[in-house]
């Protein structure tokens, strides 16, 4: 079936830039999203990104797609201490529809 | 507000009891979800209703029983609550994307 890895646990200092990554085994997905969830609070779509794009960016969010790898990755810009949250990489094949999800990568940012 | 409420936010069950998580939504979304959420295994689906009248086993069905009683709400069912089950849970629906609850804390002791 369908999996989705990613890395349990990332630091980083404040201000600099988190890269977050996450690979995914089906390659019929066509959908990949990245959600956030804070302590104690449900999961809020941040982004995501259609399989043929390479990129999209948000703010301090950068979006890298490389469909060939099946490897996703999220760069937060000058992480701030409200970042620190858990960060789950999802994917489907139907838009909305059906998610597989990584088991979630725990950002915290040190002072 | 709109969006997916859940209820209860927290519980505390005896091996071997029976209770109902409840979960409602208001956007009129036809998919609706139940996952849980344990440590370093992410969400794992256990039951989802495609539309209103249908329900269909996820990927860990075993324990539980779910009701879709109307297009807005959704309830997930332990008949007979086990230590395994300890876990978050939380409700989604999704139109063209998932939007879930806050989750509910289920502790089986």
């Amino acid at each position: 079936g369908e999996d989705v890895e990613q890395s349990l646990f990332l630091s980083v200092r404040e201000g600099d830039s988190s890269v977050i990554n996450c690979t995914y085994t089906d390659s019929s997905s066509t959908y990949l999203y990245w959600y956030k969830q804070e302590p104690g609070a449900g999961l809020q779509l941040l982004t995501y990104i259609f399989s043929n794009m390479d990129m999209k960016q948000d703010q301090r969010l950068t979006v890298l797609l490389n469909k060939k790898d099946k490897h996703l990755s999220l760069r937060i810009a000058d992480t701030q201490t409200g970042d620190s949250a858990i960060y789950f990489c999802a994917e489907t094949a139907t838009y909305g529809q059906n998610f597989v999800f990584g088991p979630g990568t725990r950002l915290s940012v040190l002072p | 507000n709109a969006g997916v409420t859940q209820t209860p936010k927290f519980q505390v069950l005896k091996t071997g009891q029976s209770m109902t998580l409840q979960c409602a939504q208001d956007m009129n979304h036809n998919s609706m979800y139940w996952y849980r959420q344990d440590p370093g295994m992410g969400l794992r689906l256990i039951y989802y209703s495609a539309s209103e009248g249908t329900t269909d086993k996820g990927e860990v069905p075993n324990g539980y029983n779910v009701s879709r009683l109307n297009k807005r709400e959704f309830s997930l069912r332990l008949e007979s609550a086990a230590p395994s089950q300890t876990s978050v849970y939380f409700c989604a629906s999704s139109e063209d994307g998932y939007t879930f609850g806050s989750g509910t804390r289920l502790t089986v002791v």
